[in-house]
């Protein structure tokens, strides 16, 4: 296992079109989060899942986004109408039950025109 | 008021020096602390996590907390051109599996 990926790693898309972003977690990892980060800001949460469920789910999250993890492995972040405001880093992270850290993907750079 | 504060830096130290990294906290709840590397363009890197006040030590690394004063702090001891990276802050809360994040202080240590 080579650890968190996130696929693709950049996207370029015009303006109200949708996307969709993948992440696939260390495989006895039961945890997947999402993040988003802006230049010279630190990670902001987006949602968690403990398995196949979602657990948490930030007001940043608006009915734009939505998150999921059908059979608890891979998980999906769609957002719908991108704005140009959503151009950030999506990171994707995973940890085991009971761990302390995370382990974060490499990112999808999302840059909205 | 934001829940975690750093000082954005840039932080410029010698090689060999000590660098003393800050960070503050607002909830009062808060249970565990990690600090993560982040080089530029790439994703966070988990360097330590403590949860009890007082020091702890992993090599050049030392991480400090004081709960009374909602503060903790990392320490790295020989700084070397290579630990040149932004340095995030983050706190969990009682409740919840999320992180905190400060916005991060960018260290450059000068060879």
């Amino acid at each position: 296992d080579t650890g968190v990926s996130q696929d693709p790693r950049h996207k370029i898309t015009k303006r109200g079109q949708n996307v969709t972003f993948r992440c696939d977690p260390i495989s006895e990892h039961n945890r997947l989060y999402w993040y988003r980060q802006t230049l010279g800001q630190g990670p902001e949460f987006l949602t968690y899942f403990q398995n196949e469920a979602q657990l948490e789910k930030s007001r940043l999250l608006s009915d734009r986004f939505s998150a999921e993890r059908p059979k608890g492995s891979f998980s999906t972040l769609e957002i719908q109408r991108t704005e140009q405001g959503d151009s950030a880093m999506y990171l994707c992270a995973s940890s085991p039950p009971g761990g302390f850290g995370y382990t974060f993907g490499s990112g999808t750079r999302l840059t909205v025109v | 008021q934001k829940e975690v504060e750093q000082n954005s830096g840039p932080l410029s130290v010698p090689e060999g020096a000590i660098a003393s990294l800050n960070c503050t906290y607002s909830d009062r709840g808060s249970q565990s602390f990690f600090w993560y590397r982040q080089y530029s363009g790439k994703s966070p890197e988990l360097i330590m996590f403590i949860y009890s006040n007082g020091d702890k030590e992993d090599g050049r690394f030392t991480a400090q907390l004081n709960k009374a004063s909602q503060y903790v702090s990392l320490l790295i001891r020989d700084s070397q051109p290579s630990d040149s990276a932004t340095y995030l802050c983050a706190v969990r809360g009682n409740y919840g599996q999320n992180f905190v994040f400060g916005p991060g202080t960018r260290l450059s240590v000068l060879p």
